[in-house]
């Protein structure tokens, strides 16, 4: 079984500033993907990065970076210079044998 | 760059009666997959599908539901006998090849049952 957790319902940033948003997953496979989700209020399910579980070199793409920490199953999302256009809801994932969400954080930026 | 799409955009149907979403994956990928989101709510895997059959299916995925890859483009989701509870926004996606990672969305389509 594969489960997926994220324990911020809701954050907020002010604008250009930098906002960490937790996820923790749990799996029995060896081999497995993660995932952040970006959901803005047009509900389309963006891409924001990925990480292989098979890489200790955490991604980063642009303005954001995971900190994946595979021991610990601890795979959090880190946008530097927050800009208002990143205000969305942010879902965690999981590909082992099957995708897995987490609930979702909802991401405010303040101007 | 290739995209995946779906229709309607937003389908309203009274409860009792059946509908079918439609997805066209992007074209070299060979893994479908359905997931819906009940507003408010996290993103569920209903199905996934691969070489004209289902590989997987959640429970949520019960006889009511049905999906189909009826030509070489559609990969449709079928819902037989809509209820309340139904009314969620329904993801197609789609994945290229066997190895695990990144599924492409498609837009979604909201389902309202009245």
């Amino acid at each position: 079984a594969q489960t997926v957790t994220q324990s911020q319902p809701e954050m907020s940033v002010q604008e250009a500033e930098t906002v960490t948003l937790s996820c923790t997953y749990d799996t029995s496979e060896s081999d497995y993907y993660l995932f952040w989700y970006k959901q803005p209020p047009s509900r389309q399910m963006i891409l924001v990065i990925r990480q292989e579980a098979y890489k200790q070199q955490n991604a980063t793409e642009n303005r954001f970076s995971v900190n994946f920490q595979k021991a610990a199953k601890s795979f959090s999302l880190k946008i530097s210079d927050s800009q208002l256009g990143d205000a969305a809801m942010y879902f965690c994932a999981i590909d082992g044998n099957q995708f897995y969400f987490g609930t979702g954080t909802s991401l405010t930026v303040i101007p | 760059e290739p995209e995946v799409t779906q229709t309607p955009s937003h389908q309203v149907t009274q409860m009792g009666q059946e509908v079918i979403l439609r997805c066209v994956p992007i074209s070299n990928h060979l893994y479908f997959y359905w997931y819906r989101q009940i507003l408010g709510q996290k993103v569920e895997f209903l199905v996934s599908f691969y070489n004209n059959e289902i590989s997987e299916k959640s429970e949520i995925f019960d006889d009511q539901f049905s999906v189909e890859r009826p030509d070489g483009s559609n990969f449709t989701l079928k819902i037989r006998s809509t209820k309340l509870e139904d009314s969620a926004m329904y993801f197609c996606a789609s994945h290229r090849v066997r190895l695990r990672g990144e599924q492409y969305f498609g837009p979604g389509t909201r389902l309202t049952v009245t």
